[in-house]
């Protein structure tokens, strides 16, 4: 009966490394999204999933991120040559179908400082 | 493109007081709204939501918000609050079919004794 989790809950990092982030939905939930909430905003969409399938990939920022979902559970999301600007909370939410009307439930999202 | 408003960046209220915070919307068509709330050490957690029918919502912990059409607003409103409501609240729209939340920037309410 656990909620969505997300680890690790921290990440410091070098400009230029790369990074994983990983999410565990809700069992049996079928959407997946990613969001980033900067310090003093509110969380910004980047990429939803469907199964094991981008439904719609139009907030990515550019192409340095990249997330995967291979078997329609965990999803990972990638950032490759961080930069200081990728700083943030990333969030995970999952949802039971991906429907309009669904609640999302979101994760305690990890925080990633790039030094 | 979608847009929200949360015109309060720091609301400081007394025990008891009433609350209301403001959300604003840009999206002309049909949207669906949300608010969230984010308590200290939490995770962000759903208050309530509207889509259609009544526009008085009433959500958990006695929170409550009114969808004005005609004003794109969305305000959350609580007659008595609590030092336990001291938290961030964001306001949410999705348009229908399409399930990407838009979020404002978040208000934070701080309760004092």
């Amino acid at each position: 009966g656990a909620g969505v989790s997300q680890t690790p809950s921290n990440k410091v990092t070098e400009k230029g490394k790369y990074v994983e982030l990983r999410c565990d939905p809700i069992s049996g939930h079928t959407a997946l999204y990613w969001y980033r909430q900067s310090l003093g905003q509110g969380p910004e969409f980047l990429i939803y999933f469907q199964g094991t399938g981008a439904a719609d990939d139009s907030g990515l920022p550019n192409d340095r991120f990249f997330a995967v979902r291979p078997e329609g559970s965990v999803s990972t999301l990638k950032i490759q040559r961080t930069e200081r600007g990728d700083s943030a909370v990333y969030l995970c939410a999952s949802s039971a179908s991906g429907g309009a009307m669904e609640t999302q439930y979101f994760g305690p999202g990890t925080r990633l400082l790039v030094l | 493109a979608q847009s929200v408003s949360q015109h309060n960046h720091h609301v400081i209220l007394s025990e008891a007081a009433s609350l209301e915070l403001g959300c604003n919307y840009s999206y002309g068509g049909t949207v669906n709204l949300f608010w969230y709330v984010q308590y200290p050490g939490q995770h962000l957690q759903l208050l309530l939501k509207y889509f259609s029918g009544d526009p008085l919502v009433k959500g958990i912990k006695g929170f409550e918000a009114e969808f004005i059409k005609s004003k794109f607003s969305f305000n959350l409103r609580k007659p008595s609050v609590q030092w336990s409501d001291t938290a961030e609240y964001f306001c949410a729209t999705q348009t229908s079919g399409n399930t990407p939340l838009v979020f404002g920037k978040g208000t934070r309410l701080s309760v004092i004794a």
